[in-house]
């Protein structure tokens, strides 16, 4: 069964700095991986979605990196802002029963200070 | 509106009841999904559904029944509510099933 680790589960820093966030995976067969935002009390964002054949995909401030090999993903965030402050997911798309599903980790939360 | 919706956005319940929650998207989007959020065990499948009139099961769907009459909507019934189905229920759609999924803004259930 494929599982999605996510650390660090909370993350705290100042307005500018540059961050990483990191997602592991037991199960390299994947499809895609997908990282979403979620605000409090609403629904899921997606940012960046990384076909398995693929290495990293960018997004303005938003660079997304995958390793399938490894298991591994990181999202970069380029000079924070206090609105990035959010929960991040990271999923991963694999085969359930002959159609593809998500499986989640369980988020990092992010908070950019002034 | 153009996009996902959810109905309704915040319901209460009693044990034992009856209770349908409602997803409408305007994409054409073959692929639906319902998920579940809970502190502890993040977003959790309950149901899916690759087109209209098929559907299958996720990773928790003891308890909940799925229809897809319409490609557009995916309807989300407990038949018989329980407290351990208190929970923010999200739908999502998607083109296909190795494109990007967009999610609706959820529904938050509270079963007493």
């Amino acid at each position: 069964k494929q599982e999605v680790t996510q650390i660090p589960a909370a993350l705290s820093v100042p307005e500018g700095e540059n961050l990483v966030l990191n997602c592991s995976f037991t199960d390299s067969a994947i499809y895609n991986l997908q990282w979403f935002r979620q605000d409090p009390g609403k629904g899921l964002t997606s940012l960046l979605l990384i076909q398995s054949s693929q290495r990293e995909q960018t997004s303005g401030r938003l660079n997304a990196s995958l390793d399938k090999s490894s298991g591994r993903s990181t999202l970069y965030i380029a000079a924070s802002q206090p609105g990035d402050s959010a929960t991040y997911l990271c999923a991963v798309s694999v085969m359930n029963s002959g159609y593809s599903t998500l499986t989640f980790g369980k988020g990092t939360m992010l908070l950019v200070s002034p | 509106d153009a996009g996902i919706t959810q109905s309704p956005r915040y319901k209460i319940t009693e044990t034992g009841r009856q209770v349908t929650l409602m997803c409408h998207q305007t994409w054409s989007h073959s692929y639906m999904f319902w998920y579940r959020q809970d502190l502890g065990h993040g977003l959790r499948l309950i149901y899916y559904s690759a087109a209209a009139d098929i559907t299958d099961k996720g990773e928790v769907p003891d308890g909940y029944v799925v229809s897809r009459s319409k490609t557009e909507n995916f309807p989300l019934t407990l038949e018989s509510a329980t407290r351990s189905q208190t929970s923010v229920y999200f739908c999502a759609s998607a083109l296909s099933e190795t494109y990007e999924q967009y999610f609706g803004p959820g529904t938050r259930l509270t079963v007493t």
